[in-house]
């Protein structure tokens, strides 16, 4: 069962609007969520964070959005740019007083593609 | 550059050989972390260390796979007897004590199993 969904495997966009890429979670036990961006042959690297005490993160371009009652967070990026395009995996993850040691579980991801 | 690294970058090999990879994570980061991802997957967590101690492994870890951290720096993990379905980007990961929630990751090993 997968515990962290990302139902969009894709994503198109224009250059200059804003892209949402969409994640949810059925785990209860996840407090920490995690956005990292992947280009092909490349490890994840690190994006954007939040905490379950908080519902919204901005970092620049970035924001994450989390809405715990539906298990549901969202990555913002405005203005969408070219080298934003990626692949975007949403990652959960639970501390050890909730038997996880902060290992993470990720979603499929989703590729999106920012047209000039 | 003092990010994660992991050698080689790719592996080709004969199904039923033995491969080792490295990790070498960021400097001062106590954690340590091992995933694998196969196409069209999220990665999927193997193992992690805290300093030289192994706390937890997967199921997805069979007895051909073991990891080692000897001195709480560099990690190795070893495939022995590769069958095709090891084929996979091996990942790994680092993060710093008290901030253990943000993990960084190398560029990954590619492996291929012919």
């Amino acid at each position: 069962d997968q515990q962290v969904k990302q139902n969009s495997p894709s994503l198109s966009v224009q250059e200059g609007r804003i892209s949402i890429l969409n994640c949810d979670y059925t785990n209860s036990m996840f407090d920490y969520f995690l956005w990292y961006k992947k280009y092909p042959a490349e490890g994840p690297t690190f994006l954007i964070s939040i905490s379950s005490i908080k519902d919204k993160n901005e970092d620049g371009r970035f924001t994450v959005f989390l809405n715990k009652s539906a298990k549901h967070l969202s990555l913002h990026i405005v203005p969408s740019q070219p080298g934003d395009s990626a692949v975007y995996f949403c990652a959960a993850s639970a501390p050890i007083e909730k038997g996880s040691n902060y290992k993470l579980t990720f979603g499929k991801g989703t590729l999106l593609t920012v047209n000039p | 550059d003092t990010g994660v690294s992991q050698n080689p970058r790719h592996k080709i090999t004969k199904r039923g050989q033995n491969v080792t990879f490295r990790c070498d994570p960021i400097s001062e980061h106590n954690r340590l972390y091992w995933y694998r991802q196969t196409l069209g997957q999220g990665p999927e967590f193997l193992t992690y260390f805290q300093n030289e101690a192994q706390l937890e492994k997967s199921r997805l870890l069979s007895d051909r796979f073991s990891a080692e951290r000897p001195k709480g720096s560099f990690s190795t993990l070893e495939i022995q007897r590769t069958e095709q379905g090891d084929s996979a980007m091996y990942l790994c990961a680092s993060s710093l004590f008290g901030e253990e929630e943000t993990q960084y990751f190398g560029p990954g090993t590619r492996l291929l199993v012919l």
